[in-house]
């Protein structure tokens, strides 16, 4: 139990265009989901936070306009990446979650904007 | 201010030795701290955690130490496998923010 999925698992894309990356909760209703920045050799730098029918909360230094979060429904978030730059080449993760404690991670997406 | 550190960027143990991964904290807020083991272009997995009221954890091999007045805690993996080799990432996090706050991770090599 407990699987999440993301998608699409990598993509490129050209500059000034937008991506949108999907992130399910396949076997369990997630009530909150968070977005995390991985870049190479570093942590996982959280992006923003979203409940189910509510507006994402965006951490500090993290542009809401450009990273639009949409939480529609308790199995489905989507991160989509506006006017997508180079230096927002990165790894993509999601995770979801249905009890405080508890945060099921997807398998991430690479983006890559050339 | 980083507020979840792991110190050690790399750590190489023999199989069916012990490996310890440490980490550290400064918000004496965190009430409750996670393990997570990551391979290479895949999400963390989960792997074992401790509140705050506890000290000690322990899942198989895999034992979480908690000491609170150091605000330190360790990962121990004993006898270590070549295929626990993996970047792990401590966690913490406070029930109210109910977010978490990750390291820098630890890539562990286990050498056969």
């Amino acid at each position: 139990g407990a699987v999440v999925s993301q998608h699409p698992s990598w993509v490129i894309c050209k500059s000034g265009t937008s991506v949108k990356i999907e992130c399910r909760s396949l076997d369990f209703q997630a009530t909150t989901m968070f977005w995390y920045r991985q870049f190479p050799k570093q942590s996982l730098m959280l992006m923003a936070t979203s409940n189910e029918g509510s507006k994402a909360t965006y951490e500090q230094g993290v542009e809401k306009d450009k990273f639009l979060i949409n939480h529609a429904s308790l199995t489905l978030s989507t991160l989509t990446v506006t006017s997508a730059h180079p230096e927002d080449s990165s790894f993509y993760i999601c995770s979801a979650s249905d009890k405080v404690y508890e945060q099921y991670f997807g398998p991430g997406t690479r983006l890559t904007v050339t | 201010d980083q507020q979840v550190k792991q110190n050690s960027p790399s750590l190489s143990v023999q199989e069916g030795r012990i490996s310890i991964l440490n980490c550290d904290y400064t918000n004496s807020m965190f009430d409750y701290f996670l393990w997570y083991k990551k391979y290479p272009a895949e999400g963390p997995t989960f792997l074992i955690s401790i509140s705050s009221i506890k000290d000690k954890n322990e899942d198989g091999r895999f034992t979480v130490f908690l000491n609170k007045s150091a605000k330190h805690l360790s990962l121990h993996i004993v006898p270590s496998q070549p295929g626990d080799s993996a970047v792990y990432f401590c966690a913490a996090m406070s029930t109210n923010a109910g977010k978490s706050t990750f390291g820098d991770g630890t890539t562990l090599t286990v050498k056969p």
